[in-house]
């Protein structure tokens, strides 16, 4: 089955404690995304990936790191987390300009 | 600078009767137009895509939505919605590769 696949489900940890998110798609996409959702204000793009060894920014990039090592995995690093960042975080993988198959998401609390 | 609102945040309906969704985007070049849905806890699914041709496009579970270029809108439709179209639903469009403009969400509530 064609997905995309990211753990932890929900983190609840402690401001300062770096944490990783990890994200795995089986389609062979080259393109990779992670998005934040924050209630009223829809889905913002953190980073983006167009293939391997290449991330870029996305609209709100502050306090997050991203690699991209193999195709298929695109873990999202929080460094020294903060209450800001408490969030829903979405990892999303496409192909072209034809839509994206979405995670099922990450529930993080940061305190 | 390319943006997209859905102009109701909340839609309240009885089962049975027909909704409408509303999105528009702001962008001055050519653009791939979706909506999204997603279910309590769950991650986005699909609804439907305007890429190229028909402006009138038909998706899964019964929806439609339909292009109107000189308008810059997107509306999302449906004749008859059922309990378990409770969810809240995401317009986005691209104007290349590289990102999905997500609006804000319209929350769509089905009452008995």
């Amino acid at each position: 089955e064609a997905q995309v696949t990211q753990n932890p489900r929900y983190l609840i940890t402690v401001t300062g404690k770096k944490l990783t998110v990890t994200c795995s798609q089986n389609m062979n996409h080259e393109y990779m995304s992670w998005y934040r959702q924050d209630p009223g204000l829809g889905l913002r793009q953190i980073y983006y990936s167009m293939n391997v060894e290449v991330t870029d920014k996305g609209d709100v990039p502050e306090g997050y790191k991203v690699s991209r090592k193999e195709k298929r995995n695109f873990p999202l690093i929080l460094e020294s987390p903060s209450p800001n960042q408490t969030s829903l975080y979405f990892c999303a993988s496409g192909q072209g300009v034809r839509g994206y198959t979405f995670g099922s998401g990450t529930r993080l609390t940061v305190v | 600078a390319q943006s997209v609102t859905q102009l109701d945040s909340q839609v309240p309906v009885f089962e049975e009767a027909p909704v409408e969704l509303r999105c528009n985007y702001s962008s001055s070049v050519s653009v791939y137009l979706f909506w999204y849905v997603q279910y309590p806890n769950q991650g986005l699914q699909l609804l439907l895509k305007y890429l190229s041709g028909s402006t009138l496009v038909k998706g899964i579970n019964g929806f439609e939505a339909e292009f109107n270029k000189s308008q810059t809108s997107f509306h999302l439709r449906k004749p008859s919605v059922h309990i378990s179209d409770t969810a809240e639903y995401f317009c986005a469009f691209s104007g290349g590769y590289n990102k999905l403009i997500f609006g804000a969400g319209t929350r769509l509530a089905v009452h008995p």
